[in-house]
């Protein structure tokens, strides 16, 4: 069935890299994504990246993807304390498209 | 460009009545989905709407029920409220392609 696993919690001092980490279960997914909610707010799209690819860089994020070990993280350099926050992991199964399987989240606490 | 907007902000119902929200979508975007988001969870797939019509459907029960007008801003109905419907429901518009949704602050049921 589908599942996306994260672990919820991560605590990093400011101007540490942060990672966090997420296993899915569908070897169909087709575009992974990763999205960050503030408190009380909507869900705001960082990065996402297309299944046949292994890294995607875009400024301070990283993105690795092993798709053997169907395993996704999300490197964060030089974290700041407003990058505290939840971190969702997603996947679309059916294309851009298709509904989003998220995990339960990650909380990433950054202490100064 | 306003994004994805959401009304109301923060709703109370008594159980068994029924409630309306509503979503106005990203300009340009064609494409409504709407999601549940318990305290502490993922958001979870209700349903996505284009052109007119119910697209996807989630695991959610016939009491959820939605419409899409033809400027393409969606309604969520969901009738015999139960005290387990308390929850953030979030809209995301989308147009076709790799870039996911964009994702409303969510409108805050609480079901008393």
């Amino acid at each position: 069935g589908e599942d996306v696993e994260q672990s919820l919690f991560l605590s990093v001092r400011e101007g540490d890299s942060s990672v966090i980490n997420c296993t899915y279960t569908d070897s169909s997914s087709t575009y992974l994504y990763w999205y960050k909610q503030e408190p009380g707010a909507g869900l705001q799209l960082l990065t996402y990246i297309f299944s046949n690819m292994d890294m995607k860089q875009d400024q301070r994020l990283t993105v690795l993807l092993n798709k053997k070990d169907k395993h996704l993280s999300l490197r964060i350099a030089d974290t700041q304390t407003g990058d505290s926050a939840i971190y969702f992991c997603a996947e679309s199964i059916r294309g851009s498209q298709g509904n989003l399987i998220f995990g339960k989240g990650t909380k990433l606490s950054v202490k100064p | 460009d306003a994004g994805v907007t959401q009304s109301p902000t923060h709703l109370i119902k008594t159980r068994g009545q029924q409630v309306t929200l509503r979503c106005s979508p990203k300009s340009g975007h064609d494409t409504v989905s709407w999601y549940q988001q318990a305290l502490g969870q993922g958001p979870q797939f209700i349903f996505q709407y284009y052109e007119e019509e119910e697209r996807q459907r989630g695991n959610f029960p016939d009491r959820f029920s939605g419409h899409q007008f033809p400027n393409y801003s969606s309604e969520l109905n969901v009738n015999a409220l139960l005290l387990g419907d308390s929850a953030l429901y979030l809209c995301a518009s989308s147009l076709d392609g790799p870039q996911g949704y964009t994702f409303g602050s969510g409108t805050r049921l609480t079901v008393v």
